[in-house]
C-alpha cells in the first residue's frame, strides 16, 4: 500500500530535550516536504527536499533541520524545542512531474512541548 | 507572495444541504488549485484539483472551477453526508515550484 508513515503519533516532552520524528514513503518519490498545521493558518511548510541531499527551507524553518539521506526517509529534527514549537506536523511527498502532482500526506505527529 | 483564503468556519449543515465554500487566491503565473480534506485523525488527502483556467475538477460529488477573471475556486456539493464532516484545505502551488500554499482551513460538520 502507497503511504507516507510518521512516527511517533503523539509526543510530550520537555524545552530544550532534542527530538526527531521520522517520516518514510513507499512511492519512489523525489519530492518530499515537512509542514506544521496550526489553528487559523492552515499548513506551513518548514522544509522541503527535491531529492537525496538535496534540502531547502520552506516559510518557516526557524529552530528545524532535516537531513535527506535515503531518498525514502525524511526526518524532522528540532535540536532545542521550545514551547512554539507545539504544533501538529505533516510529511509530505510527491513526484517531480510537474507541480500539478497530488501530494501524500502521513497521518501526522502532534509535538507537545512543556 | 503566494496567498490563498478561504471562508471562515465552522460551517454546520443538516444532511442533504447544499455547501459551498469560498476560495480566492493571490499567485503570480498561472497556479495550480487544490482542495483537500482532513478527516479527524488522519493527514491530508486531495480531493481534487484544477491545473488551469476554466478547469472543473470533481470527485465524491464535490466540484470547484477555476475561475481566473475572479481568482476563485469554490467548492461545492449539492448533497452532503455525515461522512463529508471533515476539514477542507484550499491550495495553490505556482508553476515549477512543489511547495502547497494553504488557506486557514473550513470545518465542516454535517449533522443527521
Amino acid at each position: 500500500e502507497a503511504q507516507v508513515t510518521q512516527n511517533p503519533r503523539y509526543l510530550i516532552t520537555v524545552t530544550g530535550k532534542k527530538l526527531t520524528v521520522t517520516c518514510s514513503q513507499n512511492m519512489n518519490h523525489e519530492y518530499m516536504s515537512w509542514y506544521r498545521q496550526d489553528p487559523g493558518l492552515g499548513l506551513r511548510q518548514i522544509y522541503y527536499s527535491m531529492n537525496v541531499e538535496v534540502t531547502d527551507k520552506g516559510d518557516v524553518p526557524e529552530g528545524y533541520k532535516v537531513s535527506r539521506k535515503e531518498k525514502r526517509n525524511f526526518p524532522l529534527i528540532l535540536e532545542s524545542p521550545s514551547p512554539n514549537q507545539t504544533s501538529l506536523y505533516f510529511c509530505a511527498s510527491s513526484f517531480m512531474k510537474g507541480s500539478n502532482q497530488p501530494q501524500h500526506f502521513g497521518d501526522g505527529t502532534r509535538l507537545s512541548i512543556l | 507572495g503566494d496567498s490563498v483564503t478561504q471562508m471562515e468556519g465552522p460551517v454546520t449543515l443538516s444532511e442533504e444541504a447544499f455547501l459551498t465554500i469560498n476560495c480566492t487566491y493571490t499567485a503570480t503565473g498561472y497556479p495550480s488549485l487544490f482542495w483537500y480534506v482532513q478527516y479527524p485523525g488522519e493527514g491530508l488527502q486531495l480531493l481534487l484539483k484544477a491545473t488551469k483556467a476554466d478547469d472543473k475538477g470533481s470527485n465524491k460529488g464535490f466540484e470547484a472551477t477555476y475561475r481566473k477573471e475572479t481568482t476563485s475556486f469554490h467548492l461545492e456539493k449539492g448533497s452532503v453526508q455525515v461522512s463529508d464532516s471533515a476539514v477542507y484545505f484550499c491550495a495553490l502551488t505556482r508553476s515549477n515550484d512543489y511547495k502547497l500554499s494553504f488557506g486557514a482551513g473550513t470545518t465542516v460538520t454535517v449533522r443527521a
